[in-house]
């Protein structure tokens, strides 16, 4: 039974460029939250979706990030225009039922 | 608010010393969560208390849930090496939302 999958383990931009970030669920969840962290800092959660539907994008920038969770293929965390401040690790995690979470490994972001 | 503070932020112990981390509200919880994450990994979930009280071990570490559920504990008996790594707790946020807002985190080192 396959973990929870993310693509690209790290991603390299330049500013002004889009960083696309990949996240398949574990099999059978239909939950999925993205999180960014800091080095050192703890989690922040930034949206949650279930399949075709964002529930909660509360902790979502307004601008430049959006999230997308279609019926077929993989959860996608996209970040418009990048700045270096976007630099960090994104997690995602699935869930079964919208509780216990199981993350990947991460996707870390560079912008330079 | 919804913040979810724990210390200590950092704890150096010698291997075979005990370790305790707390995690305090302000709120009543609906549910308080454990994970771990390793140096360099990703969150790993450790627990999931629900009811007051509420104890519950997983061989060295004992969970414990308070009676006003306000504040949780994870108490690791007799540390080893493998133990390090960052524990944060992890609650829902206020009724009608899905996301989950973690702690701060605390830090442990174990000495061999």
């Amino acid at each position: 039974n396959a973990g929870v999958m993310q693509n690209p383990r790290h991603l390299v931009r330049r500013r002004g460029q889009e960083a696309r970030l990949r996240c398949s669920p574990m099999k059978g969840h239909s939950h999925v939250y993205w999180y960014r962290q800091l080095p050192e800092e703890g989690l922040k959660f930034m949206v949650y979706l279930q399949k075709e539907n964002i529930i909660d994008e509360s902790g979502m920038p307004k601008e430049r990030f959006s999230a997308e969770f279609p019926k077929e293929g993989p959860s996608i965390l996209r970040i418009q225009q990048v700045v270096r401040g976007d630099s960090a690790a994104y997690f995602c995690a699935s869930s079964p039922r919208g509780n216990e979470q199981y993350f990947g490994p991460g996707t870390r972001l560079t912008v330079t | 608010g919804q913040q979810v503070m724990q210390i200590p932020q950092y704890q150096h112990v010698q291997e075979g010393e005990d370790f305790t981390t707390y995690c305090n509200s302000s709120t009543t919880l609906s549910n308080i969560q454990w994970y771990k994450q390793r140096p360099g990994g990703h969150p790993v979930f450790l627990i999931q208390l629900v009811k007051s009280g509420e104890v519950k071990k997983q061989k060295r570490l004992t969970f414990q849930f308070g009676e006003a559920k306000k504040n949780s504990s994870l108490h690791i008996t007799a540390t080893q090496t493998t133990d390090v790594g960052t524990y944060f707790c992890a609650r829902r946020g206020t009724s009608g939302t899905y996301k989950y807002i973690f702690g701060t985190g605390t830090r442990l080192k174990v000495l061999a």
